[in-house]
């Protein structure tokens, strides 16, 4: 059973446009989402996070939405850069600090210049 | 600040093979995960550390894997037999806290 699902496998832009990657959560208990970035090859980076006390969080061209109620949150990238092209990853656990992440199966993103 | 060093990158072994893989963490963080990520899907916790001591291994199928962490600082994981849907790249993460920081991953084909 899919606790955290990313439905889009893959999604393009055209660079300079805003990028809005989904993800849904089935578990009320998680209340600490994070978004990495996995270029191939490489192990996922740390991109974003946010607490379910918090409905938004920025930093720099990256912008986290939460709708608790919904169970569902977005990564806005404005604008997008071709460096952006990566899979990303939402993820999420139930407790802050020190617990195992539960991920998506992720989103493809391309930007094209 | 280095990363989480894994090693090593890939391995290829045939079915009822052994491997073991190795992780040093980055230096001062006292949790540390093992994930299991199969083609196409987000990586998926098989066991977590902190320090030495095992917080959760209900995923790791314990038949034929088995992992352990020397001093509370490097760790390894090892399959035996390996299985051809242990397939996959494994990642070792390190966190002192909230964000884990990941290592490049282990790629093991298993034939």
């Amino acid at each position: 059973d899919q606790q955290v699902k990313q439905n889009s496998p893959s999604l393009s832009v055209q660079e300079g446009r805003i990028s809005i990657l989904n993800c849904d959560y089935t578990n009320s208990m998680f209340d600490y989402f994070l978004w990495y970035k996995k270029y191939p090859a490489e192990g996922p980076t740390f991109l974003i996070s946010i607490s379910s006390i918090k409905d938004k969080n920025e930093d720099g061209r990256f912008t986290v939405f939460l709708n608790k109620s919904a169970k569902h949150l977005s990564l806005h990238i404005v604008p997008s850069q071709p460096g952006d092209s990566a899979v990303y990853f939402c993820a999420a656990s139930e407790f802050t600090g020190n617990t195992p992440l539960v991920f998506g199966k992720g989103t493809r993103l391309s930007v094209i210049a | 600040e280095a990363g989480v060093a894994q090693s090593p990158r890939y391995k290829i072994i045939e079915k009822r093979q052994s491997v073991a893989f190795w992780c040093n963490p980055i230096s001062g963080h006292a949790t540390l995960y093992w994930y299991q990520q199969i083609l196409g899907q987000g990586p998926k916790l098989l066991i977590q550390f902190q320090n030495n001591g095992v917080v959760d291994d209900s995923q790791l199928p314990k038949d034929r894997f088995s992992a352990e962490r020397l001093k509370g600082v490097d760790s390894t994981l090892k399959i035996q037999p390996a299985k051809l849907e242990d397939s996959a790249v494994y990642l070792c993460a390190s966190s002192r806290h909230y964000e884990q920081y990941f290592g490049p991953g282990t790629r093991l084909t298993v034939t």
